[in-house]
């Protein structure tokens, strides 16, 4: 029973335009929201966080949407570039949890020149 | 260096023999934790760590052992493999709170 849920296993967009990566989660014990890339045979690279105490969060072109009545949050890339080409993962964690993260199935990103 | 380093990075084993997979990280995180990575399911937890000596299941514990004698190393065996563990597995590490920090990862395959 997938907790995390990426429902768009790839995305293509061209570069310089939006990219909108997608997440929905069922538990709503969760209250922390974190967005992960991955390149191939590279361990996954922490992006960007988002507690559930916020609605938004931004760091450059990266910025997190969550959205707690919905159990939503998206991921918006501006401008994308070619070396945002990569997996992202959704991941989320509770305040009981230890830390320990449920992450979403992944989404591969291709910016095309 | 300073982080997380895994060892192999790549290994071919056979159905039943034993087999770890090391896990060492020179930041002194209490937390440490091993994923495996599998098409289709992102990142799951196999087992996971608070302290030395302090260890838990996670989501797909089955067949896997962990020990935590010392802060730094969290080594991950395989007491008899099989071919539902062909995975690449990743091992994290945290601090406090906030975000996990990824090791390189171990290609693992079982023939």
């Amino acid at each position: 029973d997938q907790q995390v849920k990426q429902n768009s296993p790839s995305l293509s967009v061209q570069e310089g335009r939006i990219s909108i990566l997608n997440c929905d989660y069922t538990n709503s014990m969760f209250d922390y929201f974190l967005w992960y890339k991955k390149y191939p045979a590279e361990g996954p690279t922490f992006l960007i966080s988002i507690s559930s105490i916020k609605d938004k969060n931004e760091d450059g072109r990266f910025t997190v949407f969550l959205n707690k009545s919905a159990k939503h949050l998206s991921l918006h890339i501006v401008p994308s570039q070619p070396g945002d080409s990569a997996v992202y993962f959704c991941a989320a964690s509770g305040s009981d949890s230890w830390g320990k993260l449920q992450f979403g199935a992944g989404t591969q990103v291709v910016v095309t020149p | 260096d300073a982080g997380i380093t895994q060892s192999p990075r790549y290994k071919i084993t056979e159905t039943g023999r034993q087999v770890t997979l090391m896990c060492h990280q020179t930041w002194s995180h209490s937390y440490m934790f091993w994923y495996r990575q599998d098409l289709g399911h992102g990142l799951r937890l196999i087992y996971y760590s608070a302290a030395a000596d302090i260890t838990d299941k996670g989501e797909v514990p089955d067949g896997y052992v962990v020990s935590r004698s010392k802060t730094e190393n969290f080594p991950l065996t395989l007491e008899s493999a099989t071919r539902s563990q062909t995975s690449v597995y990743f091992c994290a590490s945290r601090r406090g709170e906030g975000e996990q920090f990824f090791g390189p990862g171990t290609r693992l395959t079982v023939l």
